[in-house]
């Protein structure tokens, strides 16, 4: 089946450093998520991408939809404490238009 | 999002014992799905429902079942609960009606563990 790379696995970061990460894969898509998910919670949708090159801000949060579709980054900018959390890509699985397949997440952790 | 409810919260079981986890949605949403979520798994489906007629199994539908009751509502069991089912279990929402159809929204999650 198809498979997300999410890197990296996990981030350990100082407050008010930019962080970055991404996901990869070697299928084509033409939709790219990207969600949170805090401690004890369920994953929350940041943004969404739909073209490829696109680039979509969410306050802080700014994500990129590859130009290639194999793959999508998402940035933050001056980190904040409130930024801890799983962060997870996601795109529409196995060609169906309902199902998503996800990584598997990236760790950040912000020290204050 | 309290969008989609989910309960119990948390919920302590023996094994071999019937469980069943419940979801809602005030969305208006036709399409619910469940996951499991492992540390270093990440998310996996385990099923998913168009309407209320429709059921269809995910990728680790082993040992689950499902009842989607009313376009709301969307029950998981687990017939005979084993402890390699201690997960968090979330329930999912989406949209087919809309452009965004692929979004999902996902509920708070329930903390399963087996003994």
């Amino acid at each position: 089946g198809q498979q997300l790379n999410q890197s990296p696995q996990s981030m350990f970061i100082q407050e008010g450093e930019d962080v970055s990460m991404n996901c990869t894969s070697s299928s084509i898509f033409n939709t790219w998520l990207w969600y949170k998910q805090d401690p004890g919670e369920g994953p929350v949708l940041l943004i969404a991408l739909y073209k490829a090159g696109e680039l979509t801000s969410n306050g802080r949060l700014t994500a990129q939809f590859g130009i290639t579709r194999k793959d999508s980054f998402l940035n933050i900018s001056a980190s904040i404490p409130s930024d801890v959390g799983i962060y997870f890509c996601a795109a529409p699985a196995g060609g169906s238009n309902y199902k998503l397949t996800f990584g598997k997440g990236t760790l950040l952790t912000v020290n204050p | 999002d309290a969008d989609v409810t989910q309960t119990p919260r948390n919920r302590i079981t023996k094994t071999g014992k019937r469980i069943m986890l419940e979801c809602s949605q005030t969305k208006g949403h036709d399409r619910m799905y469940w996951y499991r979520q492992d540390p270093g798994l990440g998310l996996r489906l385990i099923y998913y429902s168009f309407d209320v007629k429709d059921i269809n199994k995910g990728e680790i539908s082993d040992g689950y079942s499902v009842s989607r009751q009313a376009q709301a509502k969307f029950s998981l069991s687990l017939e005979s609960a084993i402890p390699n089912q201690t997960a968090l279990y979330f329930c999912a929402t989406s949209d087919t009606s809309v452009s965004s159809y692929n979004e999902q929204f996902f509920g708070p999650g329930t903390r399963l563990t087996v003994l």
